[in-house]
């Protein structure tokens, strides 16, 4: 049974740039949410998905969007990177629109310079 | 905005001494979640408190719910490095988003 998977591991942009991350959820699982977790922090929602359509978004700028495919693999995007960007962001996935029992993929390291 | 406040930011023990991290919130929650998130790891998920005064147990690991469904605690028994890591409470406010806290640190000395 695969767990939430997420790619790339590691990224180092530059400011200014644009970049997506991808998720694939725990198997059985419909719906994906999205943190930013800076070091040292706990994980800051982002946004949720589920039916492909985004439910709920935490208090990040228009910068960052995102996308859920039929497949319930979702996509974070963020442009116009700035510095303060560089974060570990973090997959969760979850069955149903709801918050119980999340289950965190590995996070995909961004470097903003 | 929900505000979920955790103390101690820090603790460090000796092996084998006991170990507990508060969580605050502002406002009723409708469940909180507890995470543990080892060095250069992600969050696991723990455990979940829906009830107003529950307590639930895990081996050595001992989490409470408050009556008001306003604060909650962990508490670890007889230490082992394996506890190492950062412990999150993370609180549900209705109809709302999970809400993390900025986490517990623990580090245990053999």
């Amino acid at each position: 049974d695969a767990g939430v998977t997420q790619s790339p591991t590691h990224l180092i942009k530059t400011r200014g740039q644009q970049v997506t991350l991808r998720c694939s959820p725990k198997s059985g699982h419909d719906t994906v949410s999205w943190y930013q977790q800076a070091l040292g922090q706990g994980p800051q929602f982002i946004f949720q998905y589920y039916e492909e359509e985004e439910r709920q978004r935490g208090n990040f700028p228009d910068r960052f969007s995102g996308h859920q495919f039929p497949n319930y693999s979702s996509e974070l995007n963020v442009n116009a990177l700035l510095l303060g960007d560089s974060a570990l962001y973090l997959c969760a996935s979850s069955l149903g629109q709801r918050y119980y029992e999340q289950y965190f993929g590995p996070g995909t390291r961004l470097t903003v310079t | 905005g929900q505000q979920v406040m955790q103390i101690p930011q820090y603790q460090h023990v000796q092996e084998g001494e006991d170990f507990t991290t508060y969580c605050n919130s502002s406002t009723t929650l409708s469940n909180i979640q507890w995470y543990k998130q080892r060095p250069g790891g992600h969050p696991v998920f723990l455990i979940q408190l829906v009830k107003s005064g529950e307590v639930k147990k895990q081996k050595r690991l001992t989490f409470q719910f408050g009556e008001a469904k306003k604060n909650s605690s962990l508490h670890i028994t007889a230490t082992q490095t394996t506890d190492v890591g950062t412990y999150f409470c993370a609180g549900l406010l209705r109809g709302s988003r999970l809400t993390f806290g900025e986490g517990t640190q623990l580090t245990v000395n053999p």
